[in-house]
C-alpha cells in the first residue's frame, strides 16, 4: 500500500506571496492532519480534517488554511508569506473512524521564504 | 494542557551500547503514546506505540512500556547501530476527544559512532 505523498517536496517563495501544499493520504484513510516543524518551535499541529470537515485546529493565524476533498486528498494554503513561515510542513493520515488512531506521515514539503 | 517532555540531546553512544531516551507526559484521561523517528531530510516514521497502561510497544529492537504510575514512556534499545542515528520524538494522542491530533516532545538527537 502506498504511503502518504506530499507535493511539492521543496518550494522557494518570497515574502507576501501565497503557497499551496498538497497531501494524498494512504488509501482508505479519511483523516488528514498537518504539522509545521521548525528548529525553534518543534512540531506544531496546524489542523485536522475528516470527511471534508475541519475537526480540530491549532493556534496559527488565519493566513494558514486548509481543505479536504471527497477523495480525502488535502491541501493547505498559506497567504501573505512571512520569513517565519519557513519550515518543513508535514502531512499525516490515519485510519477510518479511529480517534486517537495511528498517524502515518509523509516526507514533508520544505518551504523556504526569502 | 497536555504535554510531553523529552530528555535533551544529543545522546552520543558507541555502537552496541545500551540506549535509553526518557519521555514523560502530562495528560488527562488515557492517551495513546508513540515514538516516531526522523532521519535527515525525511518525514516522521512510526517506530512503536502503546495504547493503554502497561502495554509494551516494540519494533526493530526498540522497546517502550506505558507506565501510568510514573507517566512515562521511555525508549530503550539493547544494542544500537550507526544506522540508528536520527532524531526521536515521543508523542501522545488523546483517545476520547474527537481528534487524531498528536502532541510531540521536542525530540532527542541520537548519534551513534562506530
Amino acid at each position: 500500500k502506498a504511503g502518504v505523498t506530499q507535493t511539492p517536496r521543496y518550494l522557494i517563495k518570497t515574502r507576501g506571496q501565497q503557497v499551496t501544499l498538497s497531501c494524498s493520504p494512504i488509501s482508505g484513510h479519511r483523516s488528514v492532519s498537518w504539522y509545521q516543524q521548525t528548529p525553534g518551535q518543534g512540531l506544531q499541529f496546524l489542523f485536522e480534517y475528516f470527511s471534508e470537515t475541519q475537526r480540530n485546529k491549532g493556534n496559527f493565524p488565519g493566513r494558514f488554511s486548509g481543505r479536504q476533498f471527497s477523495n480525502s486528498r488535502s491541501e493547505m494554503n498559506v497567504s501573505t508569506l512571512e520569513l517565519g513561515d519557513s519550515a518543513l510542513y508535514l502531512c499525516a493520515s490515519s485510519s477510518i473512524n479511529r480517534t486517537g488512531g495511528t498517524q502515518y506521515f509523509g516526507p514533508g514539503t520544505r518551504l523556504t521564504v526569502l | 494542557g497536555d504535554s510531553v517532555t523529552q530528555m535533551e540531546g544529543p545522546v552520543t553512544l558507541s555502537e552496541e551500547a545500551f540506549l535509553t531516551i526518557n519521555c514523560t507526559y502530562t495528560a488527562t484521561g488515557y492517551p495513546s503514546l508513540f515514538w516516531y523517528v526522523q532521519y535527515p531530510g525525511e518525514g516522521l516514521q512510526l517506530l512503536l506505540k502503546a495504547t493503554k497502561a502497561d502495554d509494551k510497544g516494540s519494533n526493530k529492537g526498540f522497546e517502550a512500556t506505558y507506565r501510568k504510575e510514573t507517566t512515562s514512556f521511555h525508549l530503550e534499545k539493547g544494542s544500537v547501530q550507526v544506522s540508528d542515528s536520527a532524531v526521536y520524538f515521543c508523542a501522545l494522542g488523546q483517545n476520547y476527544y474527537n481528534t487524531d491530533k498528536l502532541i510531540f516532545g521536542t525530540g532527542t538527537r541520537l548519534q551513534v559512532f562506530p
